[in-house]
């Protein structure tokens, strides 16, 4: 069982490139999220889709746009990328919004990114 | 607005030591669900339990405890015997029936175990 995939693994960016990061699960979940990690700040929610064809904006949306692409995938993209983008993301998926704090967030590998 | 507050930012025991980690957390919700993740050096993140604002009672698996004190408004994490495997940054997050999207991370406790 693959559970949530995150690809890249690893990247930077120059101040200003665009880049995706993809997502998929395998477990039939309906919602998926996507939340970044800085040092000394914890996890902070970027976007999530509670259901496909659903997305709303977390804690700190600025500055990403978010694709659900189908009940698997959930697509992070960085149009403009900032230094201050420099961080770890990590994709989550849960079995139903509703009931996330039924079941608890599975999360993937994450993927590094650094912006210089 | 839901806040978790782990206060200690680092901890460092020798192995066999017992260890606790601190959480606290705030919310105005009387249904929440509290949970404890850690991210070992590799980076992931695993689920360690999931605890709902009903059940007070105290739950031990193996040689880890959750001590959840609503009176106090914590859930502290202890580890018995700790092992250099228990290495990794733990986080304790909250989430509320008011904001069920939106999982609250406190900000983590690392915890170093020499031999």
């Amino acid at each position: 069982n693959a559970g949530v995939t995150q690809t890249p693994k690893f990247q930077v960016l120059k101040t200003g490139q665009s880049m995706t990061l993809q997502c998929a699960q395998d477990m039939n979940h309906n919602s998926m999220y996507w939340y970044r990690q800085d040092p000394g700040m914890g996890l902070r929610l970027i976007y999530y889709s509670a259901s496909e064809g659903t997305t709303d904006k977390g804690e700190v949306p600025n500055g990403y746009n978010v694709s659900r692409l189908n009940k698997r995938e959930f697509s992070l993209r960085l149009e403009s990328a900032a230094p201050s983008q420099t961080s770890v993301y990590f994709c989550a998926s849960s079995l139903h919004r509703d009931s996330s704090y039924n079941s608890p967030l599975h999360f993937g590998n994450g993927t590094r990114l650094t912006v210089t | 607005a839901q806040k978790v507050t782990q206060a200690q930012t680092e901890i460092s025991v020798v192995e066999k030591e017992d260890v606790t980690l601190d959480c606290v957390y705030e919310t105005r919700d009387t249904t929440y669900y509290l949970f404890w993740y850690k991210q070992p050096p590799s980076g992931e993140l695993v689920f360690l339990i999931r605890r709902n604002s009903f059940d007070e009672q105290n739950e031990i698996s193996g040689r880890y405890s959750w001590n959840f004190q609503k009176s106090t408004s914590s859930f502290n994490f202890t580890i018995t015997a700790s092992q250099v495997v228990d290495s990794a940054v733990y986080f304790c997050a909250l989430i509320d029936t008011g904001t069920a999207s939106k999982l609250t991370f406190g900000t983590g406790t690392r915890l170093q175990v020499t031999l």
